[in-house]
């Protein structure tokens, strides 16, 4: 069965505002939560590592106060894309570790429109 | 840093025997991973080498060198469905939580 839930699947949103993308690990306990982001015909590309009940350790380029992270329990941590736009249109996906091997959330298409 | 190089494309026949090879140059491994990803899904766990030599299982099999830092995954007997990209990931083990960071992934396109 599914390790990870990632919700919403799809979203579409209108310039300006915001959305927040749930990534939830089943059945375990996770104090760590990685968010990819990933382009059209591009590779995952780490944006930071959620850590619960402390800050989130962001990748180098990744403004933190436009990607918000909240992992505030060991099954939940939420990614909050503020002010979207038209270029932060992207597959987003979480994964987390569990028993040295990597769950991928079903990820999350956005279109900012 | 890292780096990780793998080939952008490769094609391959039906039923045929293809190598997709993983070059990578970084601090504090703790292992290497192949995931395959269809188009718009998420990606799903192939294999995973963390010491040197062959691993084995079913259809596709991942060989390592820490020395070399090289990796290849092979995949045999080929079938139409295998066509995906194909992503080489390096596991840092220096800080907490040991983040995985991915190549750029290799596009398998298998033809009949």
């Amino acid at each position: 069965g599914a390790v990870v839930s990632q919700h919403p699947s799809r979203v579409i949103c209108k310039s300006g505002t915001s959305v927040k993308i749930e990534c939830r690990s089943l059945d375990f306990q996770a104090t760590t939560m990685f968010w990819y982001r990933q382009f059209p015909k591009q590779s995952l590309m780490l944006m930071a590592t959620s850590n619960e009940g402390s800050k989130a350790t962001y990748e180098q380029g990744v403004e933190k106060d436009k990607f918000l992270i909240n992992h505030a329990s060991l099954t939940l941590s939420t990614l909050t894309v503020t002010s979207a736009h038209p270029e932060d249109s992207s597959f987003y996906i979480c994964s987390v570790n569990r028993g040295g091997e990597a769950f991928f959330g079903q990820g999350t298409r956005l279109t900012v429109v | 840093g890292q780096n990780i190089d793998q080939p952008t494309e490769m094609t391959a026949t039906e039923g045929a025997i293809v190598q997709i090879n993983c070059t990578y140059q970084t601090s504090g491994f703790n292992g290497l991973f192949w995931y395959q990803q269809h188009a718009g899904e998420a990606p799903t766990f192939l294999s995973y080498n963390v010491l040197d030599g062959l691993e084995e299982k079913g259809r596709f099999s991942s060989f390592l060198s820490r020395s070399k830092g090289y990796s290849y995954l092979l995949l045999k007997e080929l079938q139409m469905k295998d066509s995906a990209s194909y992503l080489c990931a390096v596991r840092d083990g220096r800080e907490y939580g040991n983040k995985l960071v991915f190549g750029a992934g290799t596009i398998l396109r298998v033809k009949s």
